[in-house]
């Protein structure tokens, strides 16, 4: 398999703050990533796809301007939550794409707005 | 859009029997994934078929290609209660992106 983690497992903040999440590769190098967004009893729903060195593609629906995705290194993908509200609060996954074929998944954060 | 139906949505069952879970799609798929999912953590891959028909085993786990292009199932044998958790498969069609089943949750019963 492949290990990617992210940073933090979960994280508690108030409505109206920023919240950053990293992901990272720790065995291989991803140009690829992306960001998943899990409600409770759900499927993954994915958010965006981050490539190295561009910018982030956003799925419909996912407002590019509250969710700053960041992937500056082939090992890095950053994901911010901007004004965070109660509705912003869910489990966020990364994962990293390996060759063209197979994503690994980070371990997810726990977001709660307050 | 592409869409999975993964099936049954849960799954009760003694220590030791064999389970059978699977995917269907609307469209024709190049790669089938299977991951589990625990509780409060991400999917672990289980297993990756990269070509129709192509039929793979990881331990007690069994998952095949459907030679359509447009199914897959995954058996687990002799189950234990460490099997417990949610199976997702997903499916990439012509893009990187990976389309995902709704899961199936596995309750093994000791």
């Amino acid at each position: 398999g492949a290990v990617v983690s992210q940073h933090p497992s979960r994280v508690i903040c108030k409505s109206g703050t920023s919240v950053k999440i990293e992901c990272r590769s720790l065995d291989f190098q991803a140009t690829t990533m992306f960001w998943y967004r899990q409600f409770p009893k759900q499927s993954l729903m994915l958010m965006a796809t981050s490539n190295e060195g561009s910018k982030a593609t956003y799925e419909q629906g996912v407002e590019k301007d509250k969710f700053l995705i960041n992937h500056a290194s082939l090992t890095l993908s950053t994901l911010t939550v901007t004004s965070a509200h109660p509705e912003d609060s869910s489990f966020y996954i990364c994962s990293s794409l390996k060759g063209k074929e197979t994503q690994y998944f980070g371990p997810g954060t726990r977001l709660l707005v307050l | 859009g592409q869409q999975l139906n993964q099936s049954p949505q849960s799954m009760f069952i003694q220590e030791g029997e064999d389970v059978s879970m699977n995917c269907t799609s609307s469209s024709i798929f190049n790669t089938w994934l299977w991951y589990k999912q625990d509780p409060g953590e991400g999917p672990v891959l289980l297993i990756a078929l990269y070509k129709a028909g192509e039929l793979t085993s990881n331990g007690r786990l069994t998952a095949q290609f459907g030679i359509t292009r447009k199914d897959s199932f995954l058996n687990i044998s002799a189950s234990i209660p460490s099997d417990v958790g949610i199976y997702f498969c997903a499916g990439r069609g012509g893009s990187e992106k990976l389309v995902f089943g709704k899961g199936t949750k596995l309750t093994v019963n000791p």
